[in-house]
């Protein structure tokens, strides 16, 4: 009940391509679903975050896209950079539970100039 | 965003030796604080977490006194691997909140235990 599935596991785009990394939930009470980014060596960076009220949230090139009674919610990056290229993190947490976040496996994603 | 900062970045002990890693949010005030793990290319995985001024509610499975939780302060917690092994090396990363908001997480700690 307090996994959060996620695929692709890896994920090569070429630069401008749009890479799509979907997750799935199976806790209907998480009300909060982060992604975070994470560079090799590094702590994992708050990229985009939405509550379940919305579909859809948009931060400069990412946007989630959320679907409540699928349980589903992904992350589209848009015109991609190589920059981009880092491993990224969908979680879900329930505020009442004191916002332990339940991470995804992560998606490896590249991309190439 | 709010700073969260770990020291150290690394550091490699001997087997058997304890090893303290700090964490500490470096502009606001944190009234909690988690401890992850993380082998290569795979998930965090909970360790534990801690309020300030109470014990650390630790994760299913993860030994509390193999792994000292502290959080003394509001802007700082700590943890001790004690008689570390080969097996606890790992990248260690904590992520402090206030209430109602976002996580923030520090850029961890790589343990390499020889």
């Amino acid at each position: 009940q307090q996994q959060v599935k996620q695929s692709p596991q890896s994920l090569i785009v070429q630069k401008g391509g749009i890479p799509i990394i979907n997750c799935a939930y199976e806790n209907t009470a998480f009300d909060y679903f982060p992604w975070y980014q994470q560079f090799p060596g590094k702590g994992p960076a708050l990229l985009i975050a939405i509550r379940p009220d919305v579909s859809e949230k948009k931060e400069g090139r990412f946007t989630i896209s959320f679907n409540k009674s699928a349980k589903q919610f992904s992350l589209h990056i848009m015109d991609s950079q190589p920059g981009d290229s880092a491993t990224y993190f969908c979680a879900a947490s329930r505020e009442g539970s004191g916002s332990r976040l339940t991470f995804g496996e992560g998606t490896q994603l590249t991309v190439n100039p | 965003g709010a700073v969260v900062s770990q020291h150290p970045s690394w550091v490699i002990c001997k087997s058997g030796t304890s090893v303290k890693i700090e964490c500490r949010s470096l502009d606001f005030q944190a009234t909690t604080m988690f401890w992850y793990r993380q082998f290569p290319k795979q998930s965090l995985m909970l360790m534990a977490t801690s309020n300030e001024g109470s014990k650390a509610t630790y994760e299913q499975g993860v030994e509390k006194d193999k792994f000292l939780i502290n959080h003394a302060s509001l802007t700082l917690s700590t943890l001790t691997v004690t008689s570390a092994h080969p097996e606890d090396s790992s990248f260690y990363i904590c992520s402090a909140k206030r209430q109602n908001t976002e996580a923030f997480f520090g850029q961890g700690t790589r343990l390499t235990v020889v």
